[in-house]
């Protein structure tokens, strides 16, 4: 079975301080992992995905996260927050005997001047 | 390149009434996804197409849910009939290839509120 766990439910940080948003996933199988943003009514948008190539992946908007193995974890982080990146994040796990997308229950990031 | 198209955005229903969501997914995208989304949740899937096909059903309520893929491009999700937990967003997302790991992509979904 295949599971993803956020952390964190909410996160605050300041405009240009670093991001982190934590995520630990369980998948008896090689995992593919996502990390979505969802904006107030808007689709989801794919930020970055591994699928077993590098470890450190980059996405879109400066966002980055490392598939760590031995730690069960794909943490998301950012240098520098911007006031746009206040949404909410779901991380997301599948594997190749699976084509079912497995969300986390998400984390509000909120952003403050 | 369009993305995809859900109609309508918003819809109030009184319980018991049928409710119908339309999908209209990227074009060329073979597979499409019918998510349900719950306040403070993540999505969870309903049904998966593959073309004409519904491969993955399991988790679609099939006593007052249904839906369909005719022509394999356009989708519609029906309730009939509604409770009042059936509030929530319902979300279409559709993927070029008919591999699991592609990337899925999603529309900005409908949010339904039962009465």
């Amino acid at each position: 079975a295949q599971s993803v766990t956020q952390l964190d439910s909410h996160v605050s940080v300041s405009e240009g301080t670093p991001v982190l948003l934590r995520c630990n996933y369980s998948s008896s199988y090689s995992p593919s992992l996502f990390w979505y943003v969802q904006h107030p009514n808007k689709g989801l948008q794919l930020l970055l995905k591994y699928t077993s190539a590098a470890t450190l992946v980059k996405g879109i908007n400066g966002f980055e996260a490392e598939f760590k193995k031995s730690e069960t974890s794909f943490h998301l982080t950012k240098p520098s927050a911007h006031m746009s990146d206040a949404a909410e994040y779901f991380c997301v796990v599948t594997s190749s005997n699976t084509d079912k997308l497995i969300f986390g229950t998400g984390t509000r990031l909120q952003v403050f001047p | 390149e369009a993305g995809v198209v859900q109609s309508p955005r918003y819809k109030i229903i009184e319980k018991k009434q049928p409710v119908a969501f339309w999908c209209n997914p990227i074009s060329g995208h073979n597979t499409l996804y019918w998510y349900l989304q719950n306040l403070g949740q993540g999505p969870e899937l309903l049904i998966r197409y593959e073309n004409e096909e519904a491969v993955d059903d399991s988790q679609l309520p099939k006593d007052r849910f249904s839906a369909e893929r005719l022509k394999g491009v356009d989708s519609t999700l029906k309730i009939q009939p509604a409770e009042l937990g059936d509030s929530a967003v319902y979300l279409c997302a559709s993927s070029p290839k008919l591999v699991g790991t592609d990337t899925q992509y999603f529309g900005p979904g409908t949010r339904l509120t039962v009465l």
